[in-house]
Parts: C-alpha cells; sequence; structure tokens
C-alpha cells in the first residue's frame, strides 16, 4: 500500500484481557515508531526498530506492553492484562531510516478498555 | 528527561495574516526538528522539517531554527481558515529517538 497502515482500527476490550495491535509501514521504511496518544496531547513515545530490532522501548510504560517486529517489516504491540487507563489512540509512522528522515503516521487503533 | 515544550494556545489568528508557533527542547544534541499539523480525529501529517539553523521555507511555511537557543519556530503566511489545526513540534536527538510536544492549537478567525 502507498501509506502506513493499522488493524484493527477501533478495539474494544474488557480489563484483563491481552490486545494486540498490528502496524504494516510503508514498503521500503527501515524505521518503524510506535507512539501513544491522548486526547489533547501530543504522541507520546513508546519504542521504534530498526530493521527487525528493537532500538529503545525506555516508553513502553510497564512491562505489560512489549512489541516486535520479526521480519523487518510488520510490528505487533501487544498490551497484556490490559487495563483501563491503556485506553488511548496508538499511533504507528515509519521512516526510511535511522537519522535525519522524517516520518509518516498511520492512521491509528482507537484502544478503549472497559 | 528529555522534553518539548509548546504553548498549548488556542492561538487566534485573522484571516490572512502571519501566525507564528514556537517551540523549544531540551536536549542540545539534538539533530532534527519537524511540525506536524493534525486536525480533530485525524493522524498527524508531516508540513515542514529542518535540520540546519536558519530559515526554511515551503510555500505558506517557513520552519526557523535556532540551535544556540534551543527554539524552532513555524510561520503561516496568509492564514486560512483551513490552516485550524493543532501543530505539533517534534525533535530528532542523536538516538534516534523523536520526541513531540503537547501541540499548540491554532485557530484562524474568518
Amino acid at each position: 500500500g502507498a501509506g502506513v497502515s493499522q488493524s484493527p482500527r477501533y478495539k474494544v476490550t474488557k480489563r484483563g484481557q491481552d490486545v494486540a495491535l498490528r502496524c504494516d509501514p510503508i514498503s521500503g521504511h527501515v524505521s518503524l515508531y510506535w507512539y501513544r496518544q491522548a486526547l489533547g496531547q501530543g504522541p507520546e513515545f513508546l519504542t521504534y526498530f530498526n530493521y527487525e530490532a528493537q532500538q529503545d522501548k525506555s516508553g513502553l510504560p510497564n512491562d505489560r506492553f512489549s512489541a516486535e517486529r520479526p521480519e523487518g517489516s510488520i510490528s505487533t504491540l501487544t498490551i497484556q492484562r490490559t487495563e483501563q487507563r491503556d485506553s488511548a489512540m496508538y499511533r504507528c509512522a515509519s521512516s526510511l531510516g535511522a537519522g535525519s528522515y522524517e516520518q509518516y503516521f498511520g492512521p491509528g487503533t482507537r484502544l478503549t478498555v472497559t | 528527561q528529555k522534553e518539548v515544550e509548546q504553548n498549548s494556545g488556542p492561538l487566534s489568528v485573522p484571516e490572512g495574516a502571519i501566525a507564528s508557533l514556537n517551540c523549544t527542547y531540551s536536549d542540545r544534541g539534538s539533530q532534527s526538528f519537524f511540525w506536524y499539523r493534525q486536525y480533530s480525529g485525524k493522524s498527524p501529517e508531516l508540513i515542514m522539517f529542518i535540520y540546519s539553523n536558519g530559515d526554511k521555507e515551503d510555500g505558506r511555511f517557513t520552519a526557523q531554527l535556532n540551535k544556540a537557543s534551543q527554539y524552532v519556530s513555524l510561520l503561516i503566511r496568509d492564514s486560512q481558515p483551513s490552516d485550524s489545526a493543532t501543530y505539533l513540534c517534534a525533535v530528532r536527538g542523536r538516538d534516534d529517538k523523536i520526541i513531540f510536544g503537547k501541540g499548540t492549537r491554532l485557530h484562524i478567525l474568518p
């Protein structure tokens, strides 16, 4: 596809369930970023990858959050034992490479934990 | 803790005037700087990026960077109602981690 895609676009889950959010970056983009965005706030960095290697996961809130990108393309952000405070828009962005490259955002996944 | 600071606004500017949006950052080693526009309910959209000190112009938009003052700004000339949005400043550090500010809400008054 031409842009970054994310699925599902909307996810409603019950507290305590695990969820997996998927990101498919622009073809050929080396770097992939995950953000969380609360209403009225800027995107909050979670983690990023170059190829399949996770470069920085310092933004992951706690050990219930994990991410992988096993083949250097599609990435999955997994949240285990979801809590209501995890409800947010989760955004993925990709860029051509490391260094001074601009990044392009996907449409986001709106997660609601009930 | 690396920080990117923006005035949350709202900033109200008459149609046709110049809108000036400002951003400061804490990491002196930051490499590149981005301005995104985000309409309500939509994803951030890149509008400008700048790496070197000085001005960079693209149509009605001018980005200005002053690394000594750790300051980056965005000027929008001939503001249009369609420019009403939240403008996000983002900064990439030497570790390639990109940090966003909270955004400034801009409202162009018809």
